[in-house]
């Protein structure tokens, strides 16, 4: 595997559900964020880690909870969601934070909520 | 303001022309605009990137306007192709920062 992968690639869930997206870097980053996709609206940052401790919450709501156990890897966890919470979710991996960083990002997971 | 607005929403354009997307931002912190190209089923990858202290920046048939006071830059893609078929979203980094702030995208469709 190379790259930003992501499993699974599509997933849907009733709103009592809980599951979990996984993501996992192979290119030796040490930062990892997750993006929420919805159709015609921007990307939004939901969370980075660097070096496995998270720095950045923007305001996501706590039915979304993620973890880094290690630079490689990055889950979030899915408890309660709502229908709109159905989006393309994506994860990326850049090495260091600085701006000039190029973000990487894997294919998604596209999430429905029943 | 952390927005950056992005147009149009979508574009058609014949093989061979000259399509052009529209970016504006605010905040004048902001000192890196990376482009990323997204294909259907794959995450965005980034296409081209500039920075405020260059006017243009050409990297094959892609090129990227800046104007630095109306804060305002765009992708211009010449001699476009089938293939370059895609969602295209500007952006807009802080030095030193991991926050990458997003356009909403522009929906590009190349005809044959």
């Amino acid at each position: 595997e190379t790259g930003v992968t992501q499993t699974p690639r599509h997933l849907v869930m009733g709103m009592t559900n809980k599951k979990s997206l996984k993501c996992e870097q192979h290119l030796g980053h040490n930062a990892m964020y997750w993006y929420k996709q919805s159709a015609k609206k921007p990307l939004e940052l939901m969370f980075v880690y660097s070096l496995e401790e998270r720095v950045e919450n923007n305001s996501v709501p706590s039915r979304f909870s993620p973890e880094c156990p290690n630079s490689s890897h990055l889950f979030l966890h899915l408890h309660t969601l709502q229908p709109e919470d159905s989006a393309l979710y994506l994860c990326a991996s850049s090495q260091g934070w600085n701006s000039y960083n190029e973000q990487f990002f894997g294919p998604g997971t596209r999430l429905t909520v029943l | 303001q952390q927005q950056v607005k992005q147009s149009p929403q979508s574009l058609i354009v014949q093989k061979g022309g000259i399509p052009i997307i529209n970016c504006a931002y605010e905040n004048t912190a902001f000192d890196y605009f990376p482009w990323y190209q997204q294909f259907p089923g794959k995450g965005p990858a980034l296409l081209i990137a500039i920075r405020p202290d260059v006017s243009e920046k050409k990297e094959g048939r892609f090129t990227i306007s800046f104007n630095k006071s109306a804060k305002q830059f765009s992708l211009h893609i010449m001699d476009s192709q089938p293939g370059d078929s895609a969602t295209y979203f500007c952006a807009a980094t802080f030095t030193g920062g991991f926050k990458t702030i997003f356009g909403a995208g522009t929906r590009l469709f190349v005809k044959a």
